[in-house]
């Protein structure tokens, strides 16, 4: 069966960096295939895909986020961590982790976490 | 960027209507699309993928066409339990996801 749940900071202040953890089971990052995204929803708006990292360790980022982005894994704990720098309302969101497809290099999702809500004020 | 737009962005339909939203691409993304449900406070769930390719275990009801910059989401027969913000997604070049449309019951 697999899950993820994601974990961070319920309130985060401006200009600070958010760091969110995702735990999955069920799968593994060290299996050839294998692929986590982060995605956040901003209340009442839609998705936005935000970074991928896959089981080579190749990342990949939304263009118009790359520079606050980073994204890395940890294998033996079954995680994935983002994080995002210099943080700002406009950035408050429910943030999703998600599995990337068993096969093939496609960026659409088969299993999502619940989510985890980041609200940005002062 | 792709851009994704859906239409229409709410509709209301008795049970047992055929409902169908619309989802037009900026440019060709030939047929990498997939469908999203999403219900209230709960993560999107997959449904279609490969713009027709139906995920195992979703209902019969819904299917999808298209290719190129056109596409549809067709539940043939709506239900309660359809109630929900349905969301296109391109993944042609990186992923972006339409506005999304609301379904609800007349």
């Amino acid at each position: 069966q697999v899950t993820l749940t994601e974990s961070g900071p319920a309130l985060v202040r401006p200009t600070e960096t958010l760091t969110l953890t995702c735990t999955f089971s069920g799968f593994s990052l060290s299996t050839s295939g294998m692929r986590v995204s982060w995605i956040r929803q901003p209340p009442g708006r839609a998705l936005e895909w935000l970074a991928r990292i896959g089981w080579d360790d190749v990342d990949f980022y939304t263009r118009s986020l790359r520079t606050r982005l980073a994204i890395s894994k940890d294998t033996s704990k079954n995680q994935v961590v983002l994080t995002m720098t210099n943080m700002d309302p406009v950035d408050t969101a429910t943030y999703y982790c998600a599995r990337g497809p068993t096969s093939g290099d496609y960026l659409f999702f088969d299993y999502w976490g619940q989510g985890t809500l980041v609200t940005v004020s002062s | 960027d792709i851009q994704m737009t859906q239409s229409p962005s709410t509709l209301s339909a008795a049970v047992g209507d055929r409902v169908t939203i619309t989802c037009r691409a900026s440019q060709s993304i030939s047929s990498w699309l997939a469908w999203y449900q999403q219900k209230p406070g709960r993560a999107p769930q997959l449904l279609i993928q490969r713009a027709s390719s139906l995920e195992s275990g979703v209902p019969s009801r819904f299917s999808g066409s298209g290719y190129g910059t056109e596409f549809t989401l067709t539940i043939s027969s709506l239900q309660s339990d359809d109630v929900a913000t349905y969301y296109c997604q391109q993944y042609s070049s990186y992923s972006t996801f339409g506005q999304g449309t609301k379904v609800g019951i007349k």
